[in-house]
This record gives structure tokens, sequence and C-alpha cells, in this order.
């Protein structure tokens, strides 16, 4: 698909267990975010990356929360020790340009991951 | 980057035109002002961004004020499937801040 795709779709985790988010954004896309959405919200952001660097981590909301993407394309998100309140829709988002740059930037979401704690 | 004010909700016919507004207020010179729409239990879907000038395509058409202060987003002839919540959002980053939105429901 031409889409940006994440895995897995649903995903229920014990707390205290780690779960690990995918993210396969539009091939070629420089830029990669992550979002949160709790229920009822707007989605929230977490974190930026443009290539493999992550340039903004300012919305992480702990040190359980842990992003990489080591090669520029592929995107995990990392959260330890999960607790009931990281329970929400884990969104991923690409964009073929780096954001500020002239002309602004489409920027294309994935269907998101639903994750309960439990 | 700006904040924007939207109603929460608003009801349109279906076949009508639906006028979702927006303030800016605050917007700056360079700030780009977008439209993203949120279908039950899907991600995000961009609709259309501008500057300053009118935009049109194949969803909707933004009306931006001259002042740039407000915006029109307009769906020309609302179907059901348009019932979604619809962000407004103003950014010279690129970094979409999402508020709350405005819940529009088309009802046939």
């Amino acid at each position: 698909g031409a889409g940006v795709s994440q895995s897995p779709r649903y995903k229920v985790a014990k707390r205290g267990q780690d779960v690990a988010l995918r993210c396969d954004p539009i091939s070629g896309h420089v830029s990669l975010f992550w979002y949160q959405q709790a229920l009822g919200q707007g989605p929230e952001f977490l974190t930026y990356f443009q290539n493999e660097a992550q340039l903004d981590k300012s919305g992480l909301p702990s040190d359980r929360f842990f992003a990489e993407r080591p090669e520029g394309s592929v995107s995990t998100l990392k959260i330890q020790r999960t607790q009931k309140e990281d329970s929400a829709v884990y969104l991923c988002a690409s964009s073929s340009i780096p954001p500020g740059q002239s002309s602004g930037n489409t920027i294309y979401f994935g269907e998101g991951s639903w994750l309960t704690v439990v | 980057d700006a904040k924007t004010t939207q109603p929460p909700s608003m009801d349109c016919a279906e076949g009508r035109a639906a006028n979702l507004p927006c303030n800016h207020s605050t917007i700056s010179g360079n700030e780009y002002v977008y439209w993203y729409r949120q279908i039950h239990s899907q991600g995000p879907q961009y609709i259309i961004h501008g500057l300053k000038n009118n935009e049109t395509n194949e969803m909707a058409s933004l009306i931006i004020t001259e002042d740039r202060k407000s915006s029109t987003l307009i769906l020309p002839h609302a179907t059901l499937r348009d019932t979604a919540v619809y962000y407004c959002i103003s950014t010279n980053t690129g970094k979409l801040i999402f508020g709350q939105g405005t819940t529009l429901q088309v009802k046939p």
C-alpha cells in the first residue's frame, strides 16, 4: 500500500508489560511523527524524526516512552512498564519534506495502533 | 504556533454545503492554515491547507479572510460520510497541534 502502515492494529497489554508499536511511513518520506490520542480527545504530539535523527521529543510523557528510527525509514515506539493511563491510540504520520519549509507540507497519518492496558 | 478556536459541534443537512469556521486571530505571517478530519476509528485525514489565498481541491474549499484572522472550510455538498471531527490547525513548523475540533454531523 501507498499509505502509512502501523502494526499491531490492536494490542492488549497487562500492566507492567513492555510494548512495541511499529510504523512504516510512506516510502521516501523524510519526516515521521508520533501522536497519542486518548478517547474523546484530539491527537497529542509525542515526537518527531527527520530521517534517523530525533529532533523533537518534547511530547513524550515519561521516560518509559522511547522512539527510534535507526535507518531513517521504519520507526518503533516502545512503552516500558505500561500503565493504565497509557491506554490510547498511537498514531504515526509522515511527510515528504521537513517541517517549516515553504509551501507547507502535507502530513499523512496511519490508522493508528489501539493500545489497551489492563 | 497560533491557537485556533472552533465551535464544538455543527449540524448540516445532507446535500447542502457545510461551512466550518475557524478563528486564528494571533496567526503570524508565515503560518499556514491546515484542515484535517477524523472519522471514527480512523487516523486523521488531510483535507486542505493554505497561506493567504483561497484554495480548492476535490474535497473542499478553504476561504481565508484578508487579515488572515479567520478561515472557513466549505464542503460543497455534504454527504453522510462527511460526518467526522474537523480540525483547524495553524503552524509554521509543520508540527500539527490539534485542538478539540468541530464535530460535524451530517443528517439525512
